[in-house]
């Protein structure tokens, strides 16, 4: 079985620059989480969706940072304008609908904003 | 709110020693509790949970059992390997919240 894929896995940009992430999960995996995961700290969950619908994003910063999940399937995260202390590892997680005790996580997308 | 305490590393042992890594919680209710593992290079994958009092999840020679008198959930092996370098979180979720992560002990096993 596949895992969650992400890409790309590195990312530098200048501050104030844009940029979005990729996630395809697990196939048959109904739910998708992006998590945050600044240098020295544990994941930080900034979206939930359940299918194409938000189900919790109450952490994400929504001025500047937004996410979609348009058919159900994969979901892109972008963040716009960047700042410095967006540096982190991006992670995607999926897992069955109501299973949100076993979540899968694919390998992160590292960003560095200079 | 729902919080994690583990504590702070790098933990630094030789192979076959005993490892313990200690983690609290703060929960309303009744959570369910995880350890996940980060190799290096690689995702985060789930160790073991526990989702009741008194539960002990295992998994690789690893344990862990769910204590709610002192809101407790510390990861033990008795033999460590040096492929068991890695960083390690603990992590809890409650009924319709998030899941909830600590900070990450880093564990480097020596040969």
């Amino acid at each position: 079985e596949a895992g969650v894929a992400q890409s790309p896995r590195y990312k530098i940009i200048e501050k104030r620059q844009s940029v979005a992430f990729w996630c395809n999960p697990i196939s048959g995996h109904a739910t998708l989480y992006w998590y945050q995961q600044i240098l020295g700290q544990g994941p930080k969950l900034l979206i939930q969706f359940q299918n194409n619908g938000v189900v919790d994003d109450s952490q994400l910063p929504k001025d500047r940072f937004s996410a979609e999940r348009l058919k159900g399937v994969d979901s892109t995260l972008k963040i716009q304008p960047a700042k410095l202390e967006d540096s982190a590892v991006y992670l995607c997680a999926s897992s069955l609908e109501h299973r949100a005790n076993e979540q899968f996580f694919g390998p992160g997308t590292r960003l560095t904003v200079l | 709110g729902n919080s994690v305490t583990q504590m702070e590393g790098p933990v630094t042992l030789s192979e076959e020693a005993f490892l313990t890594i200690n983690c609290t919680y703060t929960a309303t209710g009744y959570p369910s509790l995880f350890w996940y593992v980060q190799y290096p290079g690689e995702g985060l994958q789930l160790l073991l949970k526990a989702t009741k009092a008194d539960d002990k999840g295992s998994n690789k020679g690893f344990e862990a059992t769910y204590r709610k008198e002192t809101t407790s959930f510390h990861l033990e092996k008795g033999s460590v390997q040096v492929s068991d370098s890695a960083v390690y979180f603990c992590a809890l979720k409650g009924a319709g919240t998030a899941l909830i992560f600590g900070k990450g002990t880093t564990l480097s096993v020596s040969s």
